[in-house]
């Protein structure tokens, strides 16, 4: 069965820190597509990145980066130097590509909580 | 600009009322959905619809209903069969297009609480 488990429920940190928020799931699948989502106190979910099982190229953007290994079915967001702004639930989330039009699977979230 | 509408944003109701909550999109999307969320749960999926016309069951569909009469709407009619109806609810839709990814892109979200 499809699950996605974030294990770090909250995570407190003070700015210009860097934090990692770690992502594990596990599917049957072959093809899949992994996604992170942020969550901002206003409630709505906003795209971050989505990587396809078969590219475990990292990717940067910006002070965000993402590290997918699928030797260990991790998929790991890092926040470099990070801001106040950065306060938010973020979430992990799993599909599979053969399922075209079916839901996401999400994880329970991990809000971050940045001080300045 | 194109994007996902829900109305209101709050809504209270008094138990044993049916409520009806509207989600509308302009994306062009083929396939909508419709998430309940609660305090350390994540996001559990209610009702989804590939096609107008037609929809699935989620996770925790009971005491639920949905329509998809139009490309553009997905309304989520929650009812008095719901036993804890106090959550957040987001609709989300996506593309079909083919060697498409498949984000969803979200509604703004819906507070309902149920008195």
């Amino acid at each position: 069965a499809q699950k996605v488990t974030q294990a770090q429920t909250e995570i407190s940190v003070v700015e210009k820190e860097d934090v990692t928020l770690d992502c594990v799931y596990e599917t049957r699948d072959t093809t899949y597509y992994l996604f992170w989502y942020k969550q901002p106190p206003s409630g709505e979910l906003v795209f971050l990145i989505r990587r396809n099982s078969f590219d475990e190229q990292n990717e940067i953007s910006g002070r965000y980066s993402w590290n997918f290994q699928k030797s260990t079915s991790s998929f790991n967001f890092t926040i470099t130097a990070s801001q106040v702004v950065d306060s938010a639930v973020y979430f992990c989330a799993l599909s599979e590509r053969n399922q075209a039009g079916t839901a996401l699977i999400f994880g329970k979230g991990t809000t971050l909580s940045v001080s300045s | 600009d194109g994007g996902i509408t829900q109305s209101p944003k709050y809504l209270f109701r008094k138990e044993g009322q049916n409520v009806t909550l509207s989600c509308e999109q302009n994306l062009n999307h083929d396939a909508m959905y419709w998430y309940r969320q609660d305090p350390g749960q994540g996001l559990r999926l209610i009702y989804y619809s590939q096609i107008v016309n037609d929809f699935q069951k989620g996770d925790i569909a009971e005491g639920y209903s949905v329509s998809r009469e139009k490309k553009e709407s997905f309304p989520l009619t929650v009812t008095s069969a719901q036993k804890n109806p106090t959550a957040f609810y987001l609709c989300a839709s996506s593309t079909r297009r083919a060697r498409s990814s498949y984000e969803q892109y979200f509604g703004p979200g819906t507070r309902l609480t149920v008195t």
